[in-house]
């Protein structure tokens, strides 16, 4: 079964600077998907940025960015210029391209976004 | 409506006690999904619907928890007996395709407190 660990329960940032958050995940597939969700205190979880592994470009969003590294399983969020409403709780997920529609989360990296 | 609606946004019942919440989807979304988050965990994956059938209930803990989606729409999770390890946030979520990187939509999820 795939797994995906967030090694990071907490991290902060200083309003306007850059944070990484990261994920690993375990899988024995070629194709599959990985997202990034943002969940506020309002519980919604909500895409950022999502990545198709088949892809060698990481993906960008606006001020969100990847760092996707196949071969050593790594799916990195960059935050820049980071504001007070980036402040969340931040899963990464997988899911795979052919066995299951089902999204597979991490335990999630609570940011706290410091003015 | 624009996003997944959850009713109710909280329930509070007690042990033995049986339950219902209820999902109202992405006009249009085929797929559906049923997720629980316990506290300080990622959400974990109950079912999938495809249309009015489950494609995938392999992550329903036990025969306590039942859902159905008989017009495929709107979708309904159902727990018998309650037990206080059933208290979480059960979020529902919903997607155009219910496969590849098609995303998915989530609401804002029901807290259901067994006492």
């Amino acid at each position: 079964a795939q797994t995906v660990t967030q090694s990071q329960p907490e991290m902060s940032v200083q309003e306007a600077e850059t944070v990484t958050l990261s994920c690993t995940y375990d899988t024995s597939e070629s194709d599959y998907y990985l997202f990034w969700y943002k969940q506020p205190p309002s519980r919604q979880m909500i895409l950022v940025i999502r990545q198709e592994a088949y892809k060698q470009q990481n993906a960008t969003e606006n001020r969100f960015s990847v760092n996707f590294q196949k071969a050593a399983k790594s799916f990195s969020l960059k935050i820049s210029d980071s504001q007070l409403g980036d402040a969340a709780m931040y899963f990464c997920a997988y899911r795979s391209a052919v066995r299951s529609e089902k999204l597979v989360f991490g335990k999630g990296t609570k940011l706290t976004v410091n003015p | 409506g624009a996003g997944v609606s959850q009713t109710p946004s909280n329930k509070v019942t007690e042990k033995g006690k049986y339950v219902e919440l209820r999902c109202d989807p992405i006009s249009g979304h085929t797929a559906l999904y049923w997720y629980r988050q316990s506290l300080g965990q990622g959400p974990e994956f109950l079912i999938y619907f495809q249309g009015t059938g489950a494609a995938d209930d392999s992550g329903l803990p036990n025969d306590r928890f039942f859902a159905v989606r008989p017009e495929g729409s709107v979708s309904t999770l159902k727990i018998q007996r309650t037990e206080r390890g059933d208290s979480a946030v059960y979020l529902c979520a919903s997607s155009l395709m219910g496969q590849g990187p098609s995303p998915l939509h989530f609401g804002n999820g029901t807290r259901l407190t067994v006492t």
